[in-house]
């Protein structure tokens, strides 16, 4: 046990879908972390909010939308996505923002079909 | 890129140091090495980091050469449950949140 939830933990979804993945994490965190992990491709860092600002956005495309109501909990909403994006999706949490170690979740498996 | 190079995989008999090396010839002055593993199904989980000098926890011991240019993560005694990919990761503060992942080592034990 991480400290970091995610759920689901596995979701499969229509193009035409809306879905919306959560991480929650219980270790007095202030940033948290959405990275993507494809088959056969390394972690890719999504997004980085920090005291719930948003400070990280890697050209990522607009059908991923991040939301970190307070510093417990992320949100990636999910519209018309595309059968590419399906990836483990993990949320991670580190004490303050930067290089300092990253706490994660198991992972939402998503199919896109 | 990643700015490090591992094996992409190693096989070692249980009960037996794992010594799992990592280069990173263009590593700068102020950049930490870093170590994860991530388990079948599971997220990355954090093992050590070290800046210049050798550095030992719970879970396992980092070597850093006096160059900087490579090291090697140790578990001392491994067992079944240590097999994973093992992460070799270089960054410092001046790079924000982001820590540049490879492909990485996948370590398999075996009984």
């Amino acid at each position: 046990e991480t400290g970091v939830t995610q759920t689901p933990r596995h979701l499969v979804m229509g193009m035409t879908n809306k879905k919306s993945l959560k991480c929650e994490q219980h270790l007095g965190h202030n940033a948290m972390y959405w990275y993507k992990q494809s088959a056969k491709k390394p972690l890719e860092l999504m997004f980085v909010y920090s005291l719930e600002e948003r400070v990280e956005n890697n050209s990522v495309p607009s059908r991923f939308s991040p939301e970190c109501p307070n510093s417990s909990h992320l949100f990636l909403h999910l519209h018309t996505l595309q059968p590419e994006d399906s990836a483990l999706y993990l949320c991670a949490s580190s004490h303050r923002q930067g290089w300092e170690k990253l706490f994660f979740g198991s992972g939402t498996q998503l199919s896109v079909l | 890129d990643a700015k490090t190079t591992q094996p992409p995989s190693m096989d070692c008999a249980e009960g037996r140091a794992a010594n799992l090396p990592c280069n990173h010839s263009t590593i700068s002055g102020n950049e930490y090495v870093y170590w994860y593993r991530q388990i079948h199904s599971q997220g990355p989980q954090y093992i050590i980091h070290g800046l210049k000098n050798n550095e030992t926890n719970e879970m396992a011991s980092l070597i850093i050469t006096e160059d900087r240019k490579s090291s090697t993560l140790i578990l001392p005694h491994a067992t079944l449950r240590d097999t994973a990919v093992y992460y070799c990761i270089v960054s410092s503060p001046d790079s924000n949140y982001q820590l540049i992942w490879g492909a990485g080592t996948k370590l398999i034990i075996k009984p």
